[in-house]
């Protein structure tokens, strides 16, 4: 079946310009997290939803950072007044529910802030 | 917190020529350790899971062992398909379900 989408898959953005990364999990997964991927290094979590709950946001770097699953499926990252240490991979992860540890990851988006 | 540490950095071998990866970690209450292969431009793709010191998992040329303090990704016979970035990663207890990851191996097999 079809796996973890994330649109688009590039983007570049001028420092100050607000930016809206779209995630689709894998269809009935209960759990989504967001990760974020600086070259060369391993991912580093985010936030993470169960259904339209966000249960944990302690990996957010700032608040200019939201995550929001308004429906319990699509999700969006939306980074405000980007910022040039803000370039980086930001990868979706979904799991089918809170008990199984399989995490499954999109192909991410590559952002670059200018 | 939970940390995790890959060796080496990178690895380049012959085709043909076994070797193995290293993950170390420290977790509370270790809910999963987790390998992943990442190729360039492409997000990580899973290939493990191990739970408890003993056990072992194989996948083609692919092996995963864990013990109380490490785990190795041996390597057997690789082809040059093989090379990628391999993470490493762990689920503790406390972690809420988020998964802790290495700065990962990069491997490169050579013809």
């Amino acid at each position: 079946g079809a796996g973890v989408s994330q649109s688009p898959r590039y983007k570049v953005a001028k420092r100050g310009q607000d930016v809206a990364l779209r995630c689709d999990p894998i269809s009935g997964h209960v759990s989504l997290f967001w990760y974020q991927q600086a070259l060369g290094q391993g991912p580093e979590f985010l936030t993470y939803f169960q259904n339209e709950a966000q249960l944990d946001k302690s990996g957010l770097p700032s608040d200019r950072f939201f995550a929001e699953r308004p429906e319990g499926s699509v999700s969006t990252l939306k980074i405000q007044r980007t910022q040039q240490e803000d370039s980086a991979v930001y990868l979706c992860a979904s799991s089918h529910n809170m008990e199984t540890d399989t995490q499954y990851f999109g192909p991410g988006t590559r952002l670059t802030v200018l | 917190e939970d940390q995790v540490t890959q060796s080496p950095e990178a690895l380049r071998l012959q085709e043909g020529e076994s070797s193995s990866l290293n993950c170390s970690y420290t977790v509370s209450g270790l809910r999963g350790l987790f390998w992943y292969r990442q190729d360039p431009g492409k997000g990580p793709e899973f290939l493990f899971t191990l739970y408890s010191a003993g056990e072992e998992k194989e996948k083609e040329r692919l092996k995963a062992t864990l013990t109380k303090k490490e785990s190795f990704l041996h390597i057997t016979a690789p082809k040059p398909e093989d090379s990628a970035t391999y993470l490493c990663a762990v689920r503790g207890g406390g972690s809420n379900y988020k998964l802790t990851f290495g700065k990962g191996t990069l491997l490169t097999v050579n013809p």
